[in-house]
Protein backbone atom coordinates (compact mmCIF):
# COMPACT_ATOMS: atom_id res chain seq x y z
CA UNK A 1 0.00 0.00 0.00
CA UNK A 2 1.16 3.96 -0.95
CA UNK A 3 2.75 5.35 2.38
CA UNK A 4 0.91 8.58 3.66
CA UNK A 5 2.61 10.99 6.10
CA UNK A 6 1.00 13.26 8.90
CA UNK A 7 1.62 15.59 11.46
CA UNK A 8 1.74 13.51 15.22
CA UNK A 9 -0.23 16.05 17.08
CA UNK A 10 -2.10 18.91 16.36
CA UNK A 11 -3.76 21.07 18.59
CA UNK A 12 -7.40 23.45 18.12
CA UNK A 13 -9.54 25.55 20.13
CA UNK A 14 -13.12 24.60 20.44
CA UNK A 15 -15.53 26.15 18.09
CA UNK A 16 -12.52 26.66 15.51
CA UNK A 17 -12.21 25.14 11.99
CA UNK A 18 -9.29 22.16 12.07
CA UNK A 19 -7.31 21.40 8.83
CA UNK A 20 -5.41 18.08 9.41
CA UNK A 21 -2.68 17.87 6.62
CA UNK A 22 -1.73 14.06 4.70
CA UNK A 23 0.92 13.50 2.30
CA UNK A 24 0.69 10.75 0.06
CA UNK A 25 3.27 11.68 -2.96
CA UNK A 26 3.17 7.81 -4.08
CA UNK A 27 -0.46 7.43 -4.44
CA UNK A 28 -1.75 5.44 -7.39
CA UNK A 29 -4.50 6.57 -9.69
CA UNK A 30 -6.67 3.79 -8.23
CA UNK A 31 -6.17 4.52 -5.09
CA UNK A 32 -9.08 6.12 -2.83
CA UNK A 33 -8.20 8.29 0.24
CA UNK A 34 -10.42 7.82 3.24
CA UNK A 35 -9.91 8.96 6.82
CA UNK A 36 -10.94 7.43 10.22
CA UNK A 37 -10.67 8.39 13.97
CA UNK A 38 -9.72 6.93 16.58
CA UNK A 39 -11.58 8.12 19.79
CA UNK A 40 -10.47 7.55 22.86
CA UNK A 41 -11.46 3.77 24.32
CA UNK A 42 -13.85 3.34 21.02
CA UNK A 43 -13.14 1.68 18.12
CA UNK A 44 -12.27 3.46 14.91
CA UNK A 45 -14.88 5.30 13.19
CA UNK A 46 -15.13 6.19 8.98
CA UNK A 47 -14.74 10.10 8.65
CA UNK A 48 -14.96 10.45 4.69
CA UNK A 49 -13.14 9.57 1.65
CA UNK A 50 -12.25 10.21 -1.99
CA UNK A 51 -10.87 9.80 -5.24
CA UNK A 52 -10.37 13.00 -7.01
CA UNK A 53 -13.01 15.83 -5.78
CA UNK A 54 -13.21 17.23 -2.88
CA UNK A 55 -16.20 15.70 -0.77
CA UNK A 56 -18.29 16.80 2.33
CA UNK A 57 -20.29 14.95 4.47
CA UNK A 58 -22.17 15.47 7.72
CA UNK A 59 -19.03 15.11 9.30
CA UNK A 60 -16.17 16.82 7.40
CA UNK A 61 -14.48 18.12 4.24
CA UNK A 62 -11.93 16.57 2.42
CA UNK A 63 -10.19 18.84 0.02
CA UNK A 64 -7.38 16.95 -2.11
CA UNK A 65 -4.45 18.20 -4.05
CA UNK A 66 -5.06 18.48 -8.04
CA UNK A 67 -2.06 15.96 -8.19
CA UNK A 68 -3.32 13.91 -5.22
CA UNK A 69 -0.45 13.34 -3.57
CA UNK A 70 -1.91 15.33 -0.34
CA UNK A 71 -4.81 16.17 1.22
CA UNK A 72 -6.47 18.31 3.70
CA UNK A 73 -9.33 17.09 5.79
CA UNK A 74 -11.40 19.67 7.23
CA UNK A 75 -13.53 19.70 10.87
CA UNK A 76 -15.60 23.32 10.22
CA UNK A 77 -16.34 23.73 13.77
CA UNK A 78 -14.30 21.68 16.31
CA UNK A 79 -15.90 20.71 19.35
CA UNK A 80 -14.29 18.46 22.25
CA UNK A 81 -15.91 15.50 21.44
CA UNK A 82 -13.53 15.77 17.95
CA UNK A 83 -10.41 14.83 19.92
CA UNK A 84 -9.58 11.58 18.49
CA UNK A 85 -6.41 9.80 16.68
CA UNK A 86 -7.13 11.27 12.79
CA UNK A 87 -5.81 8.15 10.10
CA UNK A 88 -5.38 9.21 6.59
CA UNK A 89 -5.28 5.45 4.92
CA UNK A 90 -5.27 4.98 0.66
CA UNK A 91 -7.28 1.72 -0.12
CA UNK A 92 -6.80 0.28 -3.69
CA UNK A 93 -9.96 -0.23 -5.09
CA UNK A 94 -8.80 -2.84 -7.37
CA UNK A 95 -8.07 -5.27 -3.81
CA UNK A 96 -10.57 -7.14 -2.66
CA UNK A 97 -10.83 -7.88 0.90
CA UNK A 98 -9.62 -4.58 1.33
CA UNK A 99 -7.78 -4.11 4.97
CA UNK A 100 -6.97 -0.94 6.37
CA UNK A 101 -3.58 0.00 7.15
CA UNK A 102 -3.43 2.27 10.10
CA UNK A 103 -0.35 3.72 11.21
CA UNK A 104 0.85 7.64 11.86
CA UNK A 105 -2.04 9.42 13.02
CA UNK A 106 -2.63 12.83 14.04
CA UNK A 107 -3.56 13.13 17.75
CA UNK A 108 -6.02 16.20 17.68
CA UNK A 109 -6.19 17.96 21.09
CA UNK A 110 -9.49 20.58 21.08
CA UNK A 111 -9.39 23.16 23.60
CA UNK A 112 -12.25 24.68 25.43
CA UNK B 1 -29.11 2.01 13.63
CA UNK B 2 -27.70 -2.06 14.53
CA UNK B 3 -24.02 -2.14 15.08
CA UNK B 4 -21.07 -4.15 14.97
CA UNK B 5 -21.31 -6.44 18.37
CA UNK B 6 -18.30 -8.10 20.01
CA UNK B 7 -18.19 -10.44 22.40
CA UNK B 8 -17.01 -10.38 25.75
CA UNK B 9 -16.10 -6.64 25.93
CA UNK B 10 -13.72 -7.95 28.91
CA UNK B 11 -11.72 -11.22 28.71
CA UNK B 12 -8.94 -12.04 31.62
CA UNK B 13 -6.67 -15.49 30.53
CA UNK B 14 -3.47 -17.37 31.80
CA UNK B 15 -0.65 -17.56 30.22
CA UNK B 16 -0.74 -20.74 27.57
CA UNK B 17 -4.86 -20.91 27.66
CA UNK B 18 -6.87 -20.43 25.05
CA UNK B 19 -9.70 -17.69 24.50
CA UNK B 20 -12.54 -16.98 21.74
CA UNK B 21 -13.37 -13.77 20.50
CA UNK B 22 -16.80 -13.39 18.73
CA UNK B 23 -18.30 -10.92 16.39
CA UNK B 24 -21.46 -10.39 15.13
CA UNK B 25 -21.68 -8.17 12.02
CA UNK B 26 -24.25 -5.27 10.91
CA UNK B 27 -26.97 -6.91 9.25
CA UNK B 28 -26.56 -7.89 5.70
CA UNK B 29 -22.55 -7.25 6.16
CA UNK B 30 -20.86 -9.77 4.17
CA UNK B 31 -17.04 -9.02 5.06
CA UNK B 32 -15.30 -9.26 8.79
CA UNK B 33 -12.40 -7.63 9.70
CA UNK B 34 -10.45 -8.20 12.54
CA UNK B 35 -7.94 -5.98 14.36
CA UNK B 36 -5.42 -6.08 17.22
CA UNK B 37 -4.25 -2.80 19.11
CA UNK B 38 -1.18 -3.30 21.90
CA UNK B 39 -1.48 -0.74 24.33
CA UNK B 40 -0.54 3.01 22.49
CA UNK B 41 0.12 0.90 19.33
CA UNK B 42 -2.37 1.48 16.73
CA UNK B 43 -4.60 -1.09 15.21
CA UNK B 44 -3.15 -3.71 13.12
CA UNK B 45 -5.05 -5.77 10.74
CA UNK B 46 -4.89 -9.73 11.37
CA UNK B 47 -7.78 -11.93 8.83
CA UNK B 48 -10.50 -10.83 7.04
CA UNK B 49 -13.19 -13.00 5.54
CA UNK B 50 -15.99 -12.10 2.47
CA UNK B 51 -18.70 -14.57 2.06
CA UNK B 52 -17.37 -16.79 4.49
CA UNK B 53 -14.15 -17.30 2.99
CA UNK B 54 -11.04 -15.91 3.99
CA UNK B 55 -10.21 -13.10 1.76
CA UNK B 56 -7.06 -11.23 3.48
CA UNK B 57 -4.42 -12.25 5.86
CA UNK B 58 -2.23 -9.83 7.96
CA UNK B 59 0.10 -10.11 10.59
CA UNK B 60 -1.52 -12.76 12.43
CA UNK B 61 0.22 -15.33 15.15
CA UNK B 62 -0.03 -19.28 13.98
CA UNK B 63 -1.30 -19.63 17.04
CA UNK B 64 -4.43 -17.52 16.11
CA UNK B 65 -7.30 -19.25 13.77
CA UNK B 66 -10.56 -17.45 12.61
CA UNK B 67 -13.59 -18.45 10.96
CA UNK B 68 -16.78 -16.90 9.18
CA UNK B 69 -20.19 -18.76 9.71
CA UNK B 70 -22.76 -19.45 7.67
CA UNK B 71 -24.84 -16.59 9.85
CA UNK B 72 -22.24 -14.20 8.68
CA UNK B 73 -20.92 -14.18 12.70
CA UNK B 74 -17.20 -14.61 13.03
CA UNK B 75 -14.75 -15.69 15.42
CA UNK B 76 -10.77 -15.62 16.42
CA UNK B 77 -9.78 -18.72 18.84
CA UNK B 78 -6.64 -17.37 20.03
CA UNK B 79 -4.45 -20.78 21.47
CA UNK B 80 -1.76 -20.41 23.62
CA UNK B 81 -1.64 -17.47 24.75
CA UNK B 82 1.19 -14.78 25.47
CA UNK B 83 1.80 -11.68 27.65
CA UNK B 84 2.26 -10.19 24.65
CA UNK B 85 -1.68 -10.50 23.11
CA UNK B 86 -2.73 -8.59 25.94
CA UNK B 87 -4.67 -5.95 23.57
CA UNK B 88 -8.11 -4.85 22.26
CA UNK B 89 -9.62 -6.70 19.68
CA UNK B 90 -11.54 -4.85 17.48
CA UNK B 91 -13.90 -6.15 14.65
CA UNK B 92 -15.28 -4.37 11.46
CA UNK B 93 -17.59 -5.43 9.26
CA UNK B 94 -18.40 -3.85 5.40
CA UNK B 95 -21.47 -4.14 3.21
CA UNK B 96 -18.60 -5.96 0.33
CA UNK B 97 -14.79 -5.75 0.54
CA UNK B 98 -14.55 -2.88 -2.18
CA UNK B 99 -11.77 -0.48 -1.39
CA UNK B 100 -14.97 2.42 -0.86
CA UNK B 101 -17.03 0.90 1.71
CA UNK B 102 -16.56 1.95 4.89
CA UNK B 103 -15.56 -0.63 7.80
CA UNK B 104 -18.03 -0.40 10.75
CA UNK B 105 -15.86 -1.00 14.21
CA UNK B 106 -16.98 -2.72 17.15
CA UNK B 107 -16.61 -1.89 20.74
CA UNK B 108 -13.74 -4.09 20.57
CA UNK B 109 -12.84 -7.40 23.51
CA UNK B 110 -10.08 -5.98 26.05
CA UNK B 111 -8.32 -9.10 26.84
CA UNK B 112 -5.60 -9.00 29.69
CA UNK B 113 -3.20 -12.02 29.65
CA UNK B 114 -1.76 -13.10 32.89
Amino acid sequence: DAKTTQPNSMESNEEEPVHLPCNHSTISGTDYIHWYRQLPSQGPEYVIHGLTSNVNNRMASLAIAEDRKSSTLILHRATLRDAAVYYCILRDNNNAGNMLTFGGGTRLMVKP
Amino acid sequence: AAGVIQSPRHLIKEKRETATLKCYPIPRHDTVYWYQQGPGQDPQFLISFYEKMQSDKGSIPDRFSAQQFSDYHSELNMSSLELGDSALYFCASSLTPAGTDEQYFGPGTRLTVT
